[in-house]
């Protein structure tokens, strides 16, 4: 089984709200990673947990807040967003973050921000 | 020296016919070479890899093909089928402890019937 699941599917928020974005796995994967889409562009690395720790945060502005409660679940707050902060964010797992572990993608949470 | 490079931007196959994609890089630490697809709506789904060690690779009907000489790479789709109409990405990823893809720009695949 290679599912990461996330919820929710849809999110629309305005810029005074606070929300979270959800993201599991039951992999055993000690990696997750967050990434952000624009329509017609490739995912852009957001944040990356490895054993539960940051390990790499891309210069993302501070309205996004990476949480990992445990190895199988992480969690994206939203605080203040801006409209352009409107995509489709990915969470990603990966047996480790050695190069090379295959990542495996949610279906993503769309956020439209008004 | 970090960019991937992806062509072409959009492509468009007769059904059975092959649809090719190619790649190309500068950074020689990078290690690991996969392609990615994906559907309107959906998050991307891992197709296929490769290391540098190894100059083809085959599952199904997707090959790639790699040339470390040339710094290039190509995803193969034999007998393109309608439901292969979707974007592909290629993606690397340099060497060590930071499993971080640096993606293509993607290619928009149409498989006409």
């Amino acid at each position: 089984d290679t599912e990461v699941t996330q919820t929710p599917k849809h999110l629309v928020m305005g810029m005074t709200n606070k929300k979270s974005l959800k993201c599991e796995q039951h992999m055993g994967h000690r990696a997750m990673y967050w990434y952000k889409q624009k329509a017609k562009k490739p995912p852009e690395l957001m944040f990356v947990y490895s054993y539960e720790k940051l390990s790499i945060n891309e210069s993302v502005p501070s309205r996004f807040s990476p949480e990992c409660p445990n190895s199988s679940l992480l969690n994206l707050h939203l605080h203040a967003l801006q409209p352009e902060d409107s995509a489709l964010y990915l969470c990603a797992s990966s047996q480790g973050q050695w190069s090379g572990y295959e990542q495996y993608f949610g279906p993503g949470t769309r956020l439209t921000v008004t | 020296q970090q960019q991937v490079k992806q062509s072409p931007q959009s492509l468009i196959v007769q059904k059975g016919g092959i649809s090719i994609i190619n790649c190309a890089y500068e950074n020689t630490a990078f290690d690991y070479f996969p392609w990615y697809q994906q559907f309107p709506g959906k998050g991307p789904a891992l197709l296929i890899a490769i290391r540098p060690d190894v100059s083809e690779k085959k599952e199904g009907r997707f090959t790639i093909s790699f040339n470390k000489s040339a710094k290039q790479f190509s995803l193969h789709i034999m007998d393109s089928q309608p439901g292969d109409s979707a974007t592909y990405f290629c993606a690397a990823s340099k060497g060590g402890a930071t499993n971080k893809l640096i993606f293509g720009t993607g290619t928009l695949l149409a498989v006409q019937p």
